[in-house]
């Protein structure tokens, strides 16, 4: 089975603009869940979506959003970008509720 | 509230010699717990994981962990390290009431001395 995906694998961009970022999680799989990676937090977790339904969310401000489609795909979108926003982003899936993550290879953005 | 605590931000070891990264949770519920590790520039791979059961757990790459209830540890172990070893490792946390908001630890970053 193909593993998770994720795209862009990088992305520049500026204060006050907006990114999407996408993840296609392993076939079957129906829980998507977002965290984000600094030096400084480690790795904290963003929301879950679970059959389009975002079924958990972190403690980040509402500038960080996602869903999640029919097949399991999902995205991620931040509003207003600010230069803490810089980070990688992981994208994992699994079957179900509390589940084995399966990591992807992150998304890593740059906000200048 | 929850939290994982890696005590240990650096570890060096020579290649063959034996490792154990140590893991505290502090957690309301019945825990399940993993070890992810991480190459530079890569997303997260599980090394192992406990649900319940026998609570030596045995994982890919060698390595093992131990569940330890009345200490709060999940500590990680492999009794001979090679230079491929060297990454980061990430204890992670749990809990069925929690659902797949798993709680990490800021991580052990392992150096291995050829």
């Amino acid at each position: 089975k193909a593993g998770v995906t994720q795209t862009p694998r990088y992305l520049i961009k500026t204060r006050g603009q907006q990114v999407t970022l996408s993840c296609s999680p392993i076939s079957g799989h129906r829980s998507v869940s977002w965290y984000q990676q600094t030096p400084g937090q480690g790795l904290q977790f963003l929301f879950e979506y679970f059959s389009e339904t975002q079924r958990n969310k972190g403690n980040f401000p509402g500038r960080f959003s996602g869903r999640q489609f029919s097949n399991s795909r999902s995205e991620m979108n931040v509003s207003t970008l600010e230069l803490g926003d810089s980070a990688l982003y992981l994208c994992a899936s699994s079957l179900g509720r509390v589940e084995t993550q399966y990591f992807g290879p992150g998304t890593r953005l740059l906000v200048l | 509230a929850q939290s994982v605590t890696q005590p240990d931000i650096h570890i060096t070891v020579s290649e063959g010699a034996s490792l154990e990264l140590r893991c505290n949770y502090s957690y309301g519920a019945t825990p399940y717990l993993f070890w992810y590790v991480q190459s530079p520039g890569q997303g997260l791979q599980l090394l192992l994981k406990y649900f319940s059961g026998d609570t030596l757990v045995q994982g890919i790459k060698g390595f093992e962990a131990e569940f330890k209830r009345s200490q709060s540890s999940f500590n990680l172990r492999k009794p001979s390290v090679h230079w491929s070893d060297a990454a980061e490792y990430f204890c992670a946390v749990g809990a069925e009431n929690t659902g797949n908001q798993f709680y990490f630890g800021t991580g052990t970053s392992l150096t291995v001395i050829p």
